[in-house]
């Protein structure tokens, strides 16, 4: 069964340094999401991404964070200056079309810490 | 982004139990609803989608009420593999499709 994947599993980073956070999502999908998860609390979504353009963000994804998808397999989430609050769970999803019942899969899921 | 509210719980209740979850949300834009289920620090997964004239899936019944803008899903004879924590989750129809989750219910289904 297809599945998205993520690297790392766990990054830990010193504040200030920049992360990349992979993903490959699902071979066949043309939307891809990152949302995180900070201990204890819900899952939050930061940004989609169709058409190798941003379709939305929310007000989490500031100019800190961006996204890539630098190949036709890769998407990247990077955090340039990182701080202590971005320590969180990182989960990417993907889904296929623009059909709103269509189930977004995610990845296991980055932890980062922020040191 | 309005908020998804369900009650956290715990929910403790013996296998072979009935159990209900409750959400509200306050987006009356929302278009459409699932259920997913979250295993400790694992990903969320799609459990089921909820359309308006409420679904069923094997043990599990979802049900929407626009009108009141409220979602329930129900789990009839509980297995201890359903301990895990519920989400609730809308999306609100626009250029991403991004989801909007509640914090979750937790259940433990005890021997």
């Amino acid at each position: 069964e297809p599945e998205v994947t993520q690297t790392p599993s766990h990054q830990v980073t010193q504040m200030g340094q920049e992360v990349i956070l992979r993903c490959v999502p699902i071979s066949n999908h043309l939307y891809f999401y990152w949302y995180r998860q900070i201990l204890g609390q819900k899952v939050e979504f930061l940004v989609s991404f169709y058409n190798n353009e941003i379709s939305e963000k929310s007000e989490i994804f500031d100019d800190q964070f961006s996204v890539e998808r630098p190949d036709g397999s890769n998407f990247t989430l990077k955090i340039r200056s990182t701080k202590l609050e971005d320590s969180a769970m990182y989960f990417c999803a993907s889904s296929g079309d623009k059909d709103a019942y269509n189930e977004q899969f995610f990845g296991p899921g980055t932890r980062l810490t922020v040191l | 982004r309005k908020e998804v509210e369900q009650d956290p719980g715990p929910f403790n209740v013996p296998e072979g139990a009935t159990v209900a979850f409750n959400c509200t949300y306050s987006n009356s834009a929302s278009q459409s609803f699932f259920w997913y289920r979250q295993d400790c620090r694992k990903e969320p997964k799609l459990l089921m989608s909820v359309y308006s004239s409420g679904n069923e899936d094997g043990r599990f019944t979802a049900q929407l009420n626009r009108a009141s803008q409220y979602i329930s899903l129900l789990i009839r004879d509980s297995k201890l593999s359903d301990s895990a924590t519920y989400l609730c989750v809308v999306n609100i129809q626009n250029s991403g499709y991004a989801l909007n989750f509640g914090k979750g219910t937790s259940l433990l289904v005890t021997p």
